[in-house]
């Protein structure tokens, strides 16, 4: 079983919409977790940390579930600029440092 | 612009050759991990080096192996290339603490025929 599971998409929404993607992780000792932004073509970046309380960054929210091992993120208004590669990220490890487990990605593509 | 820099950017190789893949990680980052990217898949962990020692591995057979040198810069070593290898390889660097960000380099496009 992969350690982190995302739906692929792609996921097609006009501007100014709303969208949703989950992700599940199957290792109940991850510790933190991450969503990534990647760009076609580009390195992945960070988009933002997931904490069990949820956390919000401008139109971005993110959701933790640690009992279901689920993970979300919420864009508001989508921009033409939001179409990328969404990235889920877990981390787990020895105490010498975590390890980072990324899933397969889902596309988004924002339509004007 | 993250800091790390990879090399080289695009190579073609034969099924069965060796190739090396060099990275310079960001100033001040001790830790270096490796990801292997195929098309249409997410960054799979290849191993991740931490002061000049392996400190934790992914599924990948030991045919991939790897160096980390006294200024954190590291290399990625695949033995006996195979079709499936072709893929994006990418590097990232981090400091120890347990922060989320991974600064990743440009990557390698490896193509193998």
């Amino acid at each position: 079983r992969k350690e982190v599971e995302q739906d692929p998409g792609p996921f097609n929404v006009p501007e100014g919409a709303t969208v949703a993607f989950n992700c599940t992780y199957s290792n109940s000792a991850s510790q933190s977790f991450f969503w990534y932004r990647q760009d076609c073509r580009k390195e992945p970046k960070l988009l933002m940390s997931v904490y069990s309380s949820g956390n919000e960054d401008g139109r971005f929210t993110a959701q933790l579930n640690r009992a279901s091992q689920y993970i979300s993120l919420l864009i508001r208004d989508s921009k033409l600029s939001d179409s990328a590669t969404y990235l889920c990220v877990v981390t787990r490890g020895p105490n010498t440092g975590n390890q980072f487990y990324f899933g397969t990605g889902t596309s988004l593509t924002v339509i004007p | 612009e993250t800091g790390v820099t990879q090399s080289p950017t695009h190579l073609i190789k034969t099924r069965g050759q060796q190739v090396t893949l060099r990275c310079s990680s960001q100033s001040g980052h001790n830790t270096v991990s490796w990801y292997q990217q195929a098309l249409g898949q997410g960054p799979q962990f290849i191993f991740q080096y931490y002061r000049e020692e392996e400190n934790g591995r992914g599924n990948f057979p030991p045919r991939f192996s790897g160096l980390q040198f006294p200024n954190y810069s590291s290399e990625l070593n695949v033995n006996a290339l195979e079709l499936d290898d072709s893929a994006l390889y990418l590097c990232a660097s981090r400091t120890d603490s347990n922060t989320g960000e991974l600064f990743f380099g440009e990557g390698s496009r490896l193509t193998v025929l």
